[in-house]
């Protein structure tokens, strides 16, 4: 049973230009997500959170929109640069765990 | 220690050996995680320790992996009679728990490579 979902194995964005990587959920009770990157021989890195309570968290050139009611979240690059190249992974946790779901990846390829 | 430390990096063994994976957590946190990755999956969530809790351990594959985590800090991940399955990269973490988004800082990695 996959409570995380990120249906886009891949995506390849010229640099410059906006990426969205979409991540889906079945769990009403997550009430923290989160987006790690994940270089090639290292561990994944915390990129940018939100809580349930909010509908978007913005940071530099990353911003995470939250849509609750379809249970789906996305991230926004913008703009793209080639060293954004990563495996970018979504996660949730719920109030009573705090044991991360992760989804299973997107793989994303800036180009010059 | 500045951030979370396993060993071996990488480990190549024959099916039917055990093999150990050790993790060093960030010096303080009290929550630590063991994860893994097979090849062109996501990050399979394997077992959870929380203080002096009991450990989650609902995402152990078989009865052929068990952890452990001495004076709440090194955690040890044991498989025994490896199978040509098991070849992943098996990921530590550890947290400050608390109330919040539960920041996972992790380690590079030990590869296990079963033949």
């Amino acid at each position: 049973d996959q409570q995380v979902k990120q249906n886009s194995p891949s995506l390849s964005v010229q640099e410059g230009r906006i990426s969205i990587l979409n991540c889906d959920y079945t769990n009403s009770m997550f009430d923290y997500f989160l987006w790690y990157k994940k270089y090639p021989a290292e561990g994944p890195t915390f990129l940018i959170s939100i809580s349930s309570i909010k509908d978007k968290n913005e940071d530099g050139r990353f911003t995470v929109f939250l849509n609750k009611s379809a249970k789906h979240l996305s991230l926004h690059i913008v703009p793209s640069q080639p060293g954004d190249s990563a495996v970018y992974f979504c996660a949730a946790s719920g109030l009573q765990t705090d044991k991360l779901i992760f989804g299973t990846g997107t793989r994303l390829q800036v180009f010059p | 220690g500045a951030g979370v430390s396993q060993s071996p990096s990488n480990k190549v063994t024959e099916k039917g050996k055990d093999v150990e994976l050790r993790c060093d957590p960030i010096s303080g946190h009290t929550a630590l995680y063991w994860y893994r990755q097979s090849l062109g999956q996501g990050l399979e969530f394997l077992i959870y320790f929380q203080g002096n809790s009991a450990p989650d351990k609902s995402g152990l594959p078989s009865d052929r992996f068990s952890a452990e985590r001495t004076g709440g800090s090194v955690s040890t991940l044991t498989i025994q009679r490896t199978q040509q399955e098991d070849s992943a990269v098996y990921l530590c973490a550890s947290s400050l728990s608390g109330a919040g988004a539960n920041v996972l800082t992790f380690g590079a990695g030990s590869r296990l490579t079963v033949l």
